[in-house]
């Protein structure tokens, strides 16, 4: 069965100080893996995906992820955080009939200045 | 372009009560159509999906229904709230055969 793990519940950093967002997956066959993020009471906005080629994917807002299929990780990084950075990060893995998506528990990302 | 909608924002409603939530999307045709619900401090649950008109898959048992009467349209309802009901939900759709989900702005519920 698909899964997702994400081992972070919370995590702070401080402005301007970099960011790394774990994401392990357990998936039968080959991946489509996905970041998103979610202010507190709103929808979710997809940070970036990958789908297939170059491992490492850039996304939107500075964000950028790599996979790595020994490890079955995808982990979502950042140089350096901005205060409007804090919310909550999903990962998430999918494929098949109806394309059904798998999430993590989600990483609360806290911004310190 | 395309974009979700789904209403009510926030819904309060008593034990035993029905529910109907709405989620339609503009701007694309023959969407799939997901409903999930996202619990406090946990993640996201996909409950239904769908593939067309009529065709409703069910992820979980629950006190919940789906039910898509047009092409872009897809309703969550209950007959009888339980407490456990009580979450966001949320309503995200994708192309034929796409693999990426957008997400609509999604319904906070809560069941007293």
């Amino acid at each position: 069965a698909q899964s997702v793990t994400q081992p972070d519940i919370h995590i702070t950093v401080s402005e301007g100080a970099s960011l790394e967002l774990r994401c392990n997956y357990s998936y039968g066959a080959t991946p489509y893996l996905f970041w998103y993020v979610q202010s507190p009471g709103q929808g979710l906005q997809l940070l970036l995906k990958y789908f297939s080629g170059d491992t490492l994917v850039q996304g939107i807002k500075g964000f950028e992820a790599e996979f790595k299929r020994s490890q079955s990780s995808f982990n979502l990084r950042k140089p350096s955080v901005h205060w409007s950075d804090a919310a909550e990060y999903f990962c998430a893995v999918g494929g098949g009939y109806g394309n059904k998506l798998v999430f993590g528990a989600g990483t609360i990302l806290r911004v310190k200045s | 372009s395309q974009t979700i909608h789904q209403w009510p924002a926030t819904l309060v409603q008593p034990v035993g009560s029905p529910l109907s939530l709405e989620c339609t999307v503009e701007g694309t045709s023959n969407p799939n159509l997901y409903w999930y619900r996202q619990a406090a401090g946990r993640g996201l649950q996909l409950l239904f999906y769908s593939v067309g008109i009529g065709q409703i898959s069910s992820e979980v048992p629950q006190n919940l229904s789906a039910s898509r009467p047009q092409d872009r349209q897809f309703i969550l309802s209950s007959k009888k709230l339980l407490l456990s009901d009580s979450g966001f939900y949320l309503c995200a759709w994708s192309t034929r055969g796409g693999e990426t989900q957008y997400f609509g702005p999604g319904t906070r519920l809560l069941v007293l």
